[in-house]
């Protein structure tokens, strides 16, 4: 699987947009880009994954860029809640495999 | 999403002794699951990847003697640490594979906070 590179740490104001970037400059064709999040002293929660195209869901968005060797996890309106480690893993779906290779991800802190 | 289940939370064992911790998908069947360990301060590290039915495959360095892995259903995994030590005490993750129904997204338990004395 592709390597990650993130930045070790990020700091937001709370209801602003926190942008989180992700390079994954040797991603190769049938990789997915996966986001998950860990809050201290709980096991990681899965945020959203994509391919090629942008997603959407209730707790974030994920922006691909066109050659997909970057991506962009975007909260739209950061709590406090939100603060937490965010780990960008890009994964090859398999039938026996897809394993998830964690680096050391974004620690964000989200600040009054 | 899907819910992954651990037990026990947390654990304290004398040294010397095994301990098991279970890992149950609740509301989905996970033919693969997967045992992470995480150090203070540090990144999850991957230990082995579990097929229902077959042998668990472990990662380089990790001792399968030490770290049994069983998963005899489609629901249930479990870690035993054998023989346990000091250096062994962190923080034992699994995660399961919910394939057929959100495209193999892999989901993550609550994590057992193993501490060994």
């Amino acid at each position: 699987d592709a390597k990650t590179t993130q930045p070790p740490s990020m700091d937001c104001a709370e209801g602003r947009a926190a942008n989180l970037p992700c390079n994954h400059s040797t991603i190769s064709g049938n990789e997915y880009v996966y986001w998950y999040r860990q809050i201290h002293s709980q096991g990681p929660q899965y945020i959203i994954h994509g391919l090629k195209n942008n997603e959407t869901n209730e707790m974030a968005s994920l922006i691909i860029t066109e050659d997909r060797k970057s991506s962009t996890l975007i909260l739209p309106h950061a709590t406090l809640r939100d603060t937490a480690v965010y780990y960008c893993i890009v994964r090859v779906i398999t039938s026996n495999t897809g394993k998830l290779i964690f680096g050391q991800g974004t620690t964000l802190q989200v600040k009054p | 999403g899907a819910v992954v289940s651990q037990h026990p939370s947390w654990v304290i064992c004398k040294s010397g002794t095994s301990v098991k911790i279970e890992c149950r998908s609740l509301d989905f069947q996970a033919t693969t699951m997967f045992w992470y360990r995480q150090f203070p301060k540090q990144s999850l590290m991957l230990m082995a990847t579990s097929n229902e039915g077959s042998k668990a495959t472990y990662e380089q360095g990790v001792e399968k003697d030490k770290f049994l892995i069983n998963h005899a259903s489609l629901t249930l995994s479990t870690l035993t640490v054998t023989s346990a030590h000091p250096e062994d005490s962190s923080f034992y993750i699994c995660s399961a594979r919910d394939r057929p129904r959100s495209g193999n997204t892999i989901y993550f338990g609550e994590g057992s906070w193993l501490t060994v004395v």
